[in-house]
């Protein structure tokens, strides 16, 4: 079946380092690919999206490849800051008709000044 | 800006007792989905509307589990005779069938604490 896999958290960074969330899926077909995020409490909002191989979604300095060779779509950027420390989900919606959303479990983010 | 709404926000209830949740989509999105978030986990799909037909049910849905959208607009989630294994966030989000990617939309959530 479908499944995304994130890496654990948390994640502990100083302001302006470089940040990596790795994320990687399995599934059939060409699903569309997202990151969403969660500050504390708030809802989830979409962050990114990519909806084929190649295609780069970009926000907020926050960018991830939708790699279909490596069925990877890792977040990265380039210089966090303190108000990012938040709780990121990676998510897939299956190509085929099929609209449901599968999340990772969630990776958290904390940011130190 | 007439983002998801979702009330009440918080809801303490004793086992065995029947809850409703109300989800308010985002005007004119014809799909409404249900999700169910336990601490440390990431959503898991339970339903989703397109307008008012109920398209696809989890078997995370258990019988006592129940949502409608009856008008096509609001929806709610009833949860009958509740057990402590049912507290969690329960999350609505909405979206436009016509957009491309179809991107769901979510609501602050429901945080359900059954005692």
């Amino acid at each position: 079946g479908n499944s995304v896999t994130q890496m654990e958290g948390p994640v502990t960074l100083s302001e302006e380092a470089f940040l990596t969330i790795n994320c990687t899926y399995t599934a059939t077909g060409y699903p569309s690919l997202f990151w969403y995020v969660q500050y504390p409490g708030e809802g989830l909002q979409l962050l990114l999206k990519a909806t084929k191989a190649d295609d780069k979604g970009s926000n907020k300095g926050f960018e991830a490849t939708y790699r279909k060779e490596t069925t990877s779509f890792h977040l990265e950027k380039g210089s966090v800051q303190v108000s990012d420390s938040a709780v990121y989900f990676c998510a897939l919606r299956s190509s085929g008709g099929y609209n449901k959303l599968i999340f990772g479990a969630g990776t958290r983010l904390a940011v130190h000044p | 800006d007439t983002g998801v709404s979702q009330d009440p926000r918080h809801k303490i209830t004793k086992r065995g007792q029947n809850v409703t949740f109300r989800c308010d989509p985002i005007s004119e999105h014809n799909r409404l989905y249900w999700y169910r978030q336990t601490l440390g986990q990431g959503p898991e799909f339970l339903t989703y509307f397109q307008n008012e037909a109920q398209l696809e049910k989890s078997r995370l849905l258990s019988d006592r589990f129940s949502a409608e959208r009856p008008k096509g607009s609001f929806s709610t989630l009833e949860i009958q005779r509740t057990e402590q294994g049912d507290s969690a966030m329960y999350l609505c989000a909405s979206s436009l069938v016509d957009e491309s990617t179809d991107t769901q939309y979510f609501g602050p959530g429901t945080r359900l604490t059954v005692l």
